[in-house]
């Protein structure tokens, strides 16, 4: 069975600061990894899809990695901004996705 | 473009009674995904609609069922209202043109509350 895990669980960083958010998956038999945004009592935005051939993918201030044989993939942030404060969540799998639990962050201004 | 629509926004039921709760996908997206995110427990997979065949369930009890209808839209039905029912049901939808992608796009969600 597919567990997902993102670490750390909460972040809280000063407008400005580049920071990296991890996610770990324990079967690395998986067909897309994609990385979600999520604002408070909404739904979830696409941010970027991995596809299990490809190594990155990049979306303006957003860079997505994944290494399949370590089971791991992490998002990094550009130059974070208040408006980037937010749960970010992992999630693999193609049809039916299975989901970490997210990591909470908070830029300040 | 419209995106993933979802009706009604909130909805409070008591102990034992049904939920049915409403899906309009991106338009050209065959496939409907529904998920439960309740407090503490994140997101659950609990079922897939693809040319209105049921696709695949997660681990929930058949009083979680649904149908697709012939214009892809979705309906999730809940039966015997349970208190850990409470949560927000997310409803997704994806393309069948681009098979190796399968980008899922997220509706509003709907915030069941059951008391």
């Amino acid at each position: 069975k597919q567990e997902v895990t993102q670490i750390p669980a909460a972040l809280s960083v000063p407008e400005g600061e580049n920071l990296v958010l991890n996610c770990s998956f324990t079967d690395s038999a998986i067909y897309n990894l994609q990385w979600f945004r999520q604002d408070p009592g909404k739904g979830l935005t696409s941010l970027l899809l991995i596809q299990s051939s490809q190594r990155e993918q990049t979306s303006g201030r957003l860079n997505a990695s994944l290494d399949k044989s370590s089971g791991r993939s992490t998002l990094y942030i550009a130059a974070s901004q208040p408006g980037d404060s937010a749960t970010y969540l992992c999630a693999v799998g193609y049809s039916t996705l299975t989901f970490g639990k997210g990591t909470m962050l908070l830029v300040s201004p | 473009e419209a995106g993933v629509t979802q009706s009604p926004t909130h909805l409070i039921k008591t102990r034992g009674q049904q939920a049915t709760l409403r899906c309009s996908p991106i338009s050209g997206h065959t496939s409907v995904y529904w998920y439960q995110q309740a407090l503490g427990l994140g997101l659950q997979f609990l079922l897939w609609y693809d040319e209105g065949e049921e696709r695949n369930r997660g681990n929930f009890p058949p009083r979680f069922s649904g149908r697709q209808f012939p214009n892809y839209s979705s309906e999730l039905n809940v039966n015997a209202l349970e208190l850990e029912d409470s949560a927000l049901y997310l409803c997704a939808s994806s393309s069948s043109l681009l098979p190796r992608v399968n980008t899922q796009y997220f509706g509003p969600g709907t915030r069941l509350l059951v008391l």
